[in-house]
């Protein structure tokens, strides 16, 4: 029963390098999301999706893209990496109906 | 927009005492209230959560929470705390999506809870 799947774990990134943090879920979940970490500051939404082709931002989305194209993933996109970018991401994702969010193991985001 | 304050960075317990974290939400409507636990280098797993009914809501670990609307609070407790207690723990609100659902859940800063001997 893989849940919520994040993948790389760990990276180190310099600056101005693009990468792309991948997520993918097993639960048919229409509701995916990414949040970062940072010491006391709790989580905060980056980027949300309610289903296919439907995208929307959250409280920090700036430096970040998203899409959608299937229900299983979503990629969340950094396209030019700044130190500010260091941080733990965690991809989440919920049924709809039950709110209940499910969380990945995070990836941890050096920029240097 | 919602918000959640958690007035406590850190909190020590001493093992077998009783625990309360406290949360305080703000919010228009009725909310979708959420406590979740982060073990060291960990994801987050939910303990518990309240939509309606009951206000006393029993979670995973032994934990529980009331809901009280007069003091907009969600405060998690436990009777006593054992030393794998240990962790990160937040509490969120989530908000109603037009087409219903969770429309991104807005969490509070943490509370670090260190359990003594």
């Amino acid at each position: 029963n893989a849940g919520v799947t994040q993948t790389p774990k760990f990276q180190v990134l310099k600056t101005g390098q693009s990468m792309t943090l991948q997520c993918a879920q097993d639960m048919n979940h229409e509701y995916m999301s990414w949040y970062r970490q940072d010491p006391g500051m709790g989580l905060r939404l980056i980027h949300y999706s309610v289903g296919a082709g439907i995208t929307d931002q959250g409280e920090v989305p700036n430096g970040y893209n998203v899409s959608r194209s299937t229900t299983e993933d979503f990629p969340l996109r950094l396209l030019s990496a700044a130190p500010s970018q260091t941080s733990v991401y965690f991809c989440a994702s919920s049924d709809l109906n039950s709110f209940e969010a499910f969380f990945g193991q995070g990836t941890r985001l050096t920029v240097v | 927009a919602q918000s959640v304050t958690q007035p406590d960075i850190h909190i020590t317990v001493s093992e077998g005492a009783s625990l309360e974290l406290r949360c305080n939400y703000s919010y228009g409507a009725t909310p979708y209230l959420f406590w979740y636990v982060q073990s060291p280098g960990q994801g987050l797993q939910l303990l518990l959560k309240y939509f309606s009914g009951d206000t006393l809501v029993q979670g995973i670990k032994g934990f529980e929470a009331e809901f009280k609307r007069s003091q907009s609070s969600f405060n998690l407790r436990k009777p006593s705390v054992h030393w794998s207690d240990a962790a990160e723990y937040f509490c969120a609100v989530g908000a109603e999506y037009s087409g219903g659902g969770a429309d991104g859940l807005t969490f509070g800063k943490g509370t670090h809870l260190i359990i003594q001997p």
